[in-house]
């Protein structure tokens, strides 16, 4: 298994979906990562965990709810979406904290119809 | 709100070219990391730097921080089709768990 892994990766849902992203990382790392890559703005932080408690909330709309079951694993629940949520969102995980090298997944488009 | 700026947002040339890309912010940051993300893929890290002034070399790639900590600096020489990708700057605050701050990312593609 490669380091850190997102599934789906390609989701199509509608404005009353419910649908979850699912991260998994195979590092051993404490820390993992959403983050919201859109056209034309940089790439955006959500949340972050560390030891599986969130101490990251970058504003993120409630109609994204984060889960961290354990360090290895993250998802992100989606419901009542809206078009403008349309975007790449990549997982990330890191084991060191400050100037640590984050690694990423391929990430899972999602588009919102 | 810290905003990093990367010039120039686009950027298409021929192999063999050098080229130049920066990162500018009016934040001081304890560490710069550059990315490398190719389509279909999350971003690959290439560099990190810490301390004002540094440089740092990685075969025909020389990256930059510069000495008040608040700008970078990545230039390839002779860059080649595979150099090809979205180049990211990130900002690093130097806390407990490493929140951050993209730049604006730079669309780099080198014709064959």
């Amino acid at each position: 298994e490669t380091g850190v892994t997102q599934t789906p990766r390609h989701l199509v849902m509608g404005m009353t979906n419910k649908k979850s992203l699912k991260c998994e990382q195979h590092l051993g790392h404490n820390a993992m990562y959403w983050y919201k890559q859109s056209a034309k703005k940089p790439l955006e932080l959500m949340f972050v965990y560390n030891f599986k408690e969130q101490t990251e909330n970058n504003s993120v709309p409630s109609r994204f709810s984060p889960e961290c079951p354990n360090s290895s694993h993250l998802f992100l629940h989606l419901h009542t979406l809206q078009p403008e949520d349309s975007a790449l969102y990549l997982c990330a995980s890191s084991q060191d904290g400050a100037n640590g090298e984050l690694f990423f997944g391929e990430g899972s488009r999602l588009t919102v119809l | 709100t810290q905003l990093l700026e990367q010039s120039p947002q686009f950027l298409s040339i021929q192999e063999g070219e050098n080229l130049t890309v920066y990162c500018n912010s009016s934040s001081v940051f304890s560490s710069l990391q550059w990315y490398r993300q190719e389509p279909g893929e999350g971003p690959v890290l290439l560099v990190t730097v810490v301390t004002g002034g540094e440089v740092k070399k990685l075969k025909r790639l020389t990256f930059q921080f510069g000495d008040a900590r608040k700008d970078s600096s990545l230039h390839i020489t002779a860059a080649q089709p595979g150099d090809t990708g979205l180049y990211l700057c990130a900002g690093g605050d130097g806390g407990a768990t490493n929140k951050l701050i993209f730049g604006t990312g730079t669309l780099l593609a080198v014709q064959p």
